[in-house]
């Protein structure tokens, strides 16, 4: 199995622009989540998915940022505007079942984002 | 809201052991152990379920006190391998983990 794939690896993005992340889960899971780690506040969950349907977005900063999952095999993250603030690496997560109360989370390797 | 994780850090010579404490306000249906090297994703090693049960992995192993809202990790007979920042993450029924701070691990030879 590929795991969970997200791209790019690395966005280094000027202030003000928009950024688009992008995750591929493993195949037959149904649910997914986007998460965001800093050294000040660690892993949080930003938004969770299940079925291809936002289940829970409570975790989502701003209205700059909007998360959306057309299909099962393909979600995506955007931030626009941009903020410095919001440099952080973003893990894209999936795992079989509804949440995460009895099945691992398969973690992508992240993307990076530096905003300058 | 995030599980409370004790210690901050912690530093091993090879073959000693440990214990990561991880502990919520909330009650708690499930816990997840998972594992962080440098510049790398989390790696899942166990989960916990309602029922107090212990977990096996290698020689890393958990317990789970669902009335006491906590769970240890014993890392016995550390290896180099076992390097890297450890991770709870707590389901309170709500199908979503929030995570602790972490704990880093660090083995010498």
């Amino acid at each position: 199995d590929a795991g969970v794939i997200q791209s790019p690896r690395h966005e280094v993005t000027e202030m003000g622009q928009e950024v688009t992340l992008r995750c591929k889960p493993i195949s037959g899971h149904n649910s997914l989540f986007w998460y965001r780690q800093t050294m000040m506040r660690g892993l949080e969950l930003l938004i969770y998915f299940n079925n291809n349907v936002p289940i829970d977005d409570s975790g989502m900063p701003e209205d700059r940022f909007s998360a959306k999952m057309p299909n099962a095999s393909f979600s995506t993250l955007k931030i626009q505007p941009s903020e410095p603030r919001d440099s952080a690496v973003y893990f894209c997560a999936s795992s079989y079942g509804t949440g995460s109360y009895n099945s691992p989370l398969h973690f992508g390797n992240g993307t990076r984002l530096t905003v300058t | 809201q995030q599980p409370v994780q004790s210690p901050q850090a912690v530093i091993l010579r090879e073959g000693e052991d440990a214990v990561i404490n991880c502990s919520s306000s909330k009650a708690l249906y499930s816990v997840h152990w998972y594992r962080q090297k440098h510049g790398e994703a989390p790696v899942f090693l166990m989960i916990l379920l309602k029922g107090g049960e212990q977990k096996g992995h290698d020689k890393i192993s958990a317990s789970f006190n669902e009335k006491k809202q906590q769970s240890s990790l014993y890392l016995t007979a550390s290896q180099l391998s076992y390097s890297g920042t450890y991770f709870c993450g707590t389901d309170s029924n709500d199908y979503k983990l929030s995570f602790g701070a972490g704990t880093t691990v660090t083995v010498r030879a």
